[in-house]
């Protein structure tokens, strides 16, 4: 069964770095993702796509603040130089042959 | 590049509700496109996708047989049907554009939102 896993809360200062995980299930390490941000009140934004092979596509007007990276079943986002508005939930994305699967989502905290 | 959802409100449990989302700078014909709902204080859920050239349908498990989604090339437009509507079924629906083909890819765009409230 295809399933996203991704940690429930992360937390990092403002002006620093912070990674974020997406864990793909076992059997779909070869899948492509892609992960959305929703800031507070508001509908999710596309951040990017990550390919298996670890390169990604950003969206339109997405700061270079933010990229990806994939290892085995992992994929990963990273945000640096973090701001106030970059607090939000972090949502992976994966689908398959008739079927598209969100993670539980990661709630961001900048401290 | 715009989707517009409307068609949201309360409706009791058992009744019908029909979604629309008007989409607006993009070739509309040529993208799948989904729906996605979110529950209050929880996480997103896929709901639905149809091609683009509405051939194929797929849905989630949990409204398969009582929503319906359908699109209109020529109105450039989206709908979902929802029919028995349950309280689970109450969310925050959004209207997605994804980059597949005939199954389900990455979503790319969002719309705003239409909030669907099933109560008595």
């Amino acid at each position: 069964q295809l399933v996203l896993t991704q940690s429930p809360s992360a937390s990092a200062s403002l002006g620093a770095s912070v990674k974020l995980t997406c864990i793909l299930s076992s059997g779909h390490s070869n899948y492509d993702i892609a992960w959305h941000q929703q800031q507070p009140e508001k509908g999710p934004r596309y951040l990017m796509k990550i390919n298996s092979d670890g390169s990604y596509t950003k969206g339109d007007g997405i700061p270079d603040r933010f990229s990806g990276s994939t290892s085995g079943a992992e994929r990963y986002l990273t945000i640096s130089s973090l701001q106030s508005e970059d607090e939000a939930d972090y949502y992976c994305q994966t689908w398959g042959t008739g079927v598209v699967v969100f993670g539980g989502g990661t709630k961001l905290t900048v401290l | 590049v715009q989707l517009v959802e409307s068609g949201g409100g309360l409706v009791k449990p058992g009744g019908s509700l029909r979604l629309s989302c008007a989409s607006s700078g993009f070739s509309f014909s040529g993208f799948n496109m989904n729906w996605v709902r979110q529950a209050p204080g929880k996480g997103l859920e896929w709901v639905s996708c149809i091609s683009s050239s509405g051939t194929f349908k797929h849905y989630a498990d949990s409204i398969k047989g009582r929503f319906t989604i359908a699109r209109d090339n020529s109105k450039n437009s989206l709908s979902l049907q929802m029919n028995s509507l349950r309280a689970e079924d109450t969310a925050i629906y959004y209207c997605a554009r994804d980059l597949g083909g005939s199954s389900p890819g990455s979503v790319d765009i969002w719309g705003q939102g239409t909030m669907v409230t099933v109560s008595s």
